[in-house]
C-alpha cells in the first residue's frame, strides 16, 4: 500500500520568505509522486511531478521539489513567496504500474503574510 | 476551454434523497477517476474507468453509490437515499492511457446533505 504524509497542517511565511512544504512517502514499488495546489473553490492544479527521470522537479509558478529515496520525501520549496501563493497544497504518490491512482496527503495549508 | 467539467458545481439536498453528478473529461483521455474530498482532508480515491469499462472501486463505494461511463466519454456519479455524512466535494480527473498518469481534475461538485 501507498501512503503520503504531510509534516504541518498550516505553513506561515512572510512575503520574500523561503517557502518549504514537506511530504514523505511510503510506496512498495517505484513511485509516481506529485504536487497539487488547490485555491479556494477551485479544483486541483498539478504544480510538478515526479517520474523516475531528475530527482530534482522544477514546477510552474518558480516551484521545485526534489525526490531523495533515501529519506523517502519529497518537499516542495520555492526561494521567494508572493501573497498568491496561498493555498492548499497536496502531495500524491502513485505506482508506476496498473491504473495509477492518487493517494493523497492530508494538504498543509499556506498562509503569505506581508 | 478543453478541461474537466463537472456539474452541478453545487447541489444542496435532504437526506434521503438521490443525487447525480455528471463529468466531462478531455476528450482524448480514456482514463476517468472519481475522488472524494471532505474538509480538512486530502481526496479520496473512489472509483476508476478505463473507456466505458469500471475496473477498480474503492471500499469507500458503498451500495447507495453507483457510477457509469455508457459511451467511454462523459461519466455520472449518483449516489442515493444521501446521507449527512456524504456531504463533501466530490472530484472527477481524467488521463491520457500511456505513460506518467498526469491527472487533470475538474473544479468538483460540493453537496450538502440537509
Amino acid at each position: 500500500a501507498q501512503s503520503v504524509t504531510q509534516l504541518g497542517s498550516h505553513v506561515s511565511v512572510s512575503e520574500g520568505a523561503l517557502v518549504l512544504l514537506r511530504c514523505n512517502y511510503s510506496s512498495s514499488v517505484p513511485p509516481y509522486l506529485f504536487w497539487y495546489v488547490q485555491y479556494p473553490n477551485q479544483g486541483l492544479q498539478l504544480l510538478l511531478k515526479y517520474t523516475s527521470a531528475a530527482t530534482l522537479v522544477k514546477g510552474i509558478n518558480g516551484f521545485e521539489a526534489e525526490f531523495k529515496k533515501s529519506e523517502t520525501s519529497f518537499h516542495l520549496t520555492k526561494p521567494s513567496a508572493h501573497m498568491s501563493d496561498a493555498a492548499e497544497y497536496f502531495c500524491a504518490v502513485s505506482d508506476s504500474t496498473g491504473f495509477q491512482k492518487l493517494v493523497f496527503g492530508t494538504g498543509t495549508r499556506l498562509l503569505v503574510s506581508p | 476551454d478543453t478541461g474537466v467539467s463537472q456539474d452541478p458545481r453545487h447541489k444542496i439536498t435532504k437526506r434521503g434523497q438521490n443525487v447525480t453528478f455528471r463529468c466531462d473529461p478531455i476528450s482524448e483521455h480514456n482514463r476517468l477517476y472519481w475522488y472524494r474530498q471532505t474538509l480538512g482532508q486530502g481526496p479520496e480515491f473512489l472509483t476508476y474507468f478505463q473507456n466505458e469499462a469500471q475496473l477498480e472501486k474503492s471500499r469507500l463505494l458503498s451500495d447507495r453509490f453507483s457510477a457509469e461511463r455508457p459511451k467511454g466519454s462523459f461519466s455520472t456519479l449518483e449516489i442515493q437515499r444521501t446521507e449527512q455524512g456524504d456531504s463533501a466535494m466530490y472530484l472527477c480527473a481524467s488521463s491520457l492511457p500511456m505513460g506518467v498518469n498526469e491527472q487533470f481534475f475538474g473544479p468538483g461538485t460540493r453537496l450538502t446533505v440537509l
